[in-house]
């Protein structure tokens, strides 16, 4: 079956410009995550999905940075104003959340490496 | 001071060669373990997961957890040139389902 997709697969910009990162999960996974994988600060959390709750944001390095999700399924983030250490590659999970279940796997899209000149 | 602390490497072993693999962590909440396994332009992938302290052995692979020395560390036996890739560790706790990355050991095996 079809795995995690992100798109673009690289984005290169110019610093002050926005831009928007789309992941679409693994049908039927109710849990998304955004991570940041840069060379300085290895792989960081974002957000985090998880059905109709309110996401947890925690993550977010700035007020420039924002996601949305769709009906449950996709999701779009967007960085607004870029700068040069936005530059990274931005990796989203999806995982099936249920009860009972110690550990729900993450699975991971293959990234999208934003360049930020 | 990181919430997890990885040696970044490179590691470079011969193939067939034993290879372990460590971490370190500060935060005691931690329950599950993981490990990601990273190809080249590629996201990461479960390798294994092991919940509290102990061993657990899949295969060539042999995940290790000791919560006293907050101590994390992956055994690949038999090593292959295949298994080069970076290994993530990535603890999580019981009330926070985003997992904390180690910034990931590159290992190269050299057939």
């Amino acid at each position: 079956g079809a795995g995690v997709s992100q798109s673009p697969s690289n984005k290169v910009t110019e610093k002050g410009k926005d831009v928007e990162l789309r992941c679409d999960p693994i049908s039927g996974h109710t849990a998304l995550y955004w991570y940041r994988q840069s060379l300085g600060q290895g792989l960081e959390f974002l957000i985090y999905f998880q059905g109709n709750s309110a996401p947890d944001k925690s993550g977010l390095p700035s007020d420039r940075f924002s996601a949305e999700r769709t009906g449950g399924s996709v999701s779009t983030l967007t960085i607004q104003r870029t700068q040069q250490e936005d530059s990274a590659v931005y990796l989203c999970a999806s995982s099936l959340e249920w009860g009972g279940r110690i550990y729900n796997e993450q699975f991971f899209g293959p990234g999208t490496r934003l360049t930020v000149l | 001071q990181k919430e997890v602390e990885q040696d970044p490497g490179p590691l470079s072993v011969p193939e067939g060669a034993i290879v372990s693999l460590n971490c370190t962590y500060s935060n005691s909440a931690f329950q599950y373990f993981m490990w990601y396994r990273q190809y080249s332009r590629k996201g990461p992938e479960l390798l294994m997961y092991t919940y509290s302290s102990g061993n657990k052995e899949d295969g060539r692979f042999t995940a290790q957890v000791d919560k006293s020395s907050k101590y994390i560390s992956l055994f690949i036996r038999d090593s292959q040139p295949s298994d080069s890739a970076t290994y993530l560790c990535a603890p999580r706790w019981t009330g926070r389902r985003a997992l904390t990355f180690g910034s990931g050991t590159r290992l190269q095996v050299q057939p």
